[in-house]
């Protein structure tokens, strides 16, 4: 069935350094692609989205392309800020779009 | 803030006992989705109604069961509860039934704790 695979973290990094979250996917049809972003405490945000190959999807910063050819979407950002601290969630919609299927989710933690 | 509210926010029980969840998509949303978030588990889909009726179940358990009311919000409810269930239970909503460009906005969750 279609499935997320996410980097394990926690992620540790310092302020301003540069952030990669890997995401790939197993999907049988043409799934919509997230990234959702939980911050402490708090409820499941959509940070950003692609519905075809090749689009990039955007968001504060934040940008991730849906590549076909190697069933990746993942999450990049030039220089994260300690409010950028969350747990990141890759997602896909499920074959018939009535479900999204989430990874595990990876922990951010961003240090002065 | 997504436009999906979720009532109540916390919630302490008993073993054994009953509750509900309840949940208001954003305005003009016909599909709501439930979901539930569990440190061994991750995040699962539970179960979609749209506009009233079931669409989509996931991996639901069957002393629990949801449903849509005529004006779209929906009520989960849980029953003979474990002490497994105790999770966040998150509520989404969609504009669709589900489709390619369909995207689910969230709610802040309910955090169900059974003792």
């Amino acid at each position: 069935g279609d499935s997320v695979t996410q980097m394990e973290g926690p992620v540790t990094l310092s302020e301003e350094a540069f952030l990669t979250i890997n995401c790939t996917y197993t999907a049988t049809g043409y799934p919509s692609l997230f990234w959702y972003v939980q911050y402490p405490g708090e409820g499941l945000q959509l940070l950003l989205k692609a519905t075809k190959a090749d689009d990039k999807g955007s968001n504060k910063g934040f940008e991730a392309t849906y590549r076909k050819e190697t069933t990746s979407f993942h999450l990049e950002k030039g220089s994260v800020q300690v409010s950028d601290s969350a747990v990141y969630f890759c997602a896909l919609t499920g074959t018939s779009y009535d479900k999204v299927i989430f990874g595990p989710g990876t922990s951010l933690s961003v240090i002065p | 803030d997504s436009g999906v509210t979720q009532t109540p926010k916390h919630l302490i029980t008993a073993t054994g006992q009953r509750v509900t969840l309840r949940c208001s998509p954003r305005s003009g949303d016909l599909s709501v989705y439930w979901y539930q978030q569990s440190l061994d588990q991750g995040l699962q889909f539970l179960i979609q109604y749209y506009n009233g009726e079931e669409r989509a179940k996931g991996n639901i358990l069957e002393r629990f069961s949801a449903q849509q009311f005529p004006d779209l919000h929906s009520e989960l409810n849980l029953s003979s509860l474990e002490l497994g269930d105790s999770a966040l239970y998150f509520c989404a909503s969609s504009a669709l039934a589900g489709t390619v460009t369909d995207t689910q906005y969230f709610g802040p969750g309910t955090r169900l704790t059974v003792l």
